[in-house]
């Protein structure tokens, strides 16, 4: 699976946006993104997915570069309980299901 | 609701003496996971199982293994924990049709190693 590359940490305030970027330059075609997040003491959760097309649900919204080389992921207004480490992740489809995690993105909310 | 169970949620054993951690899911998935996550990193994967089948990554050392009696349960086996084995150990599932299938994780436990 291509690797991905993240800032370890960033900071926000709370009840602003977040751009969380990620780097995937080695994407293939097939290869979707996708990004889980990990709040403290607590298992990995999933956040969201995209292959080409921007995407957006009830957590955040996934941009994804024209060339797919990078994708950034937005929280519309960071709340205290977003705080957590955001992984950035690229699975091949049609390959197994199962996920290279990457060193991720601390993020802090600031009150 | 359908979730991932794991217990213990906190784990010590002594330096080489085996230990099983458990997971359990009412998902009705057919593929379960095994992550090895050190403080401060991210998770790392050990093996999965796609229904019956094992699937072992190629850097997981042999003291972990795993067994999986039925859809619902897993098991990781530490055959000689060693300090170094000091981790949360985190169980997922997933499904398998389609051309995506979310992880769902367990909360994971934490091995400490005397």
């Amino acid at each position: 699976d291509a690797k991905t590359t993240q800032p370890n940490s960033m900071e926000s305030n709370e009840e602003e946006p977040v751009h969380l970027p990620c780097n995937h330059s080695t994407i293939s075609g097939t290869d979707y993104i996708h990004w889980y997040r990990q709040l403290p003491s607590q298992g990995p959760e999933y956040v969201i997915h995209g292959l080409t097309s921007n995407v957006n649900n009830r957590m955040a919204s996934l941009a994804i570069a024209e060339d797919r080389k990078s994708s950034t992921l937005i929280l519309h207004r960071a709340t205290l309980r977003d705080a957590a480490v955001y992984y950035c992740i690229l699975r091949s489809q049609g390959t197994g299901n199962q996920f290279y995690f990457g060193t991720g993105t601390s993020l802090t909310v600031i009150p | 609701d359908a979730m991932v169970i794991q217990n213990p949620r906190y784990q010590v054993t002594q330096f080489g003496k085996p230990v099983t951690l458990s997971c359990s899911q009412t998902l009705n998935h057919n593929v379960m996971y095994w992550y090895q996550q050190k403080s401060s990193q991210a998770p790392k994967l050990l093996f999965h199982y796609y229904d019956k089948d094992f699937n072992n990554e190629a850097d997981t050392p042999d003291n972990f293994q795993s067994r999986r009696p039925n859809t619902s349960f897993c098991f990781l086996d530490i055959r000689s924990p060693g300090l170094g084995d000091a981790a949360m150990y985190l169980c997922a599932t997933s499904g398998s049709g389609g051309s995506y299938n979310e992880q769902f994780f367990g909360p994971g436990t934490r091995l400490t190693v005397l």
